[in-house]
């Protein structure tokens, strides 16, 4: 039961337009949402969350939103950089602080020239 | 150091043998979290630790894993009589207010 969703396996983006990530979560007890970005050969690293309580939360060039109703979040990222290439996990927790967090299947972002 | 720390970084081993994976979190977080990533897969959770309550193990694949923690710090995966499909990246990963961080990853590969 995948109960992260990311059902776009990969997604290219010219650099300077948008990247718009998407993921689905179908546990309706999580209440804290992250983005992690993944290089080759490395762990992944924060990039922002955001709380139930919320539905937007910006930092810089990146941006979350959350839809709870829809059980749907998204990443923004403006402008898309070609070092933004990389895989993005969503994941989430049923409460804060340090639940366990369960994750998506992941999106390959591919940024080009 | 500052950050979470895995060894070792690669691990060959033989088929049926047993193998010892090492997180070294960061000082002061009360979570610890191992999971594992396949070929092409997504982040699968393993097992989470926090603080001294009783872990939560719904993820490990089988009895062949287990994993403990000692003194609320290190903690070791162990993976008994290896299979082929265990080959993967074993992530570790530590929090105290819920963004967890993750070390490098052990690649093991089961020939």
């Amino acid at each position: 039961d995948q109960q992260v969703k990311q059902n776009s396996p990969s997604l290219s983006v010219q650099e300077g337009r948008i990247s718009i990530l998407n993921c689905d979560y179908t546990n309706s007890m999580f209440d804290y949402f992250l983005w992690y970005k993944k290089y080759p050969a490395e762990g992944p690293t924060f990039l922002i969350s955001i709380s139930s309580i919320k539905d937007k939360n910006e930092d810089g060039r990146f941006t979350v939103f959350l839809n709870k109703s829809a059980k749907h979040l998204s990443l923004h990222i403006v402008p898309s950089q070609p070092g933004d290439s990389a895989v993005y996990f969503c994941a989430a927790s049923e409460r804060r602080p340090a639940d366990k967090l369960i994750f998506g299947t992941g999106t390959r972002l591919q940024v080009f020239p | 150091g500052a950050g979470v720390s895995q060894s070792p970084s690669n691990k060959v081993t033989e088929k049926g043998k047993d193998v010892e994976l090492r997180c070294d979190p960061i000082s002061g977080h009360t979570a610890l979290y191992w999971y594992r990533q396949s070929l092409g897969q997504g982040l699968e959770f393993l097992i989470y630790f926090q603080g001294n309550s009783a872990p939560d193990k719904s993820g490990l694949p089988s009895d062949r894993f287990s994993a403990e923690r000692t003194g609320g710090s290190v903690s070791t995966l162990t993976i008994q009589r290896t299979q082929q499909e265990d080959s993967a990246v074993y992530l570790c990963a530590s929090s105290y207010t819920g963004e967890a961080f993750f070390g490098q990853g052990t690649r093991l590969t089961v020939v």
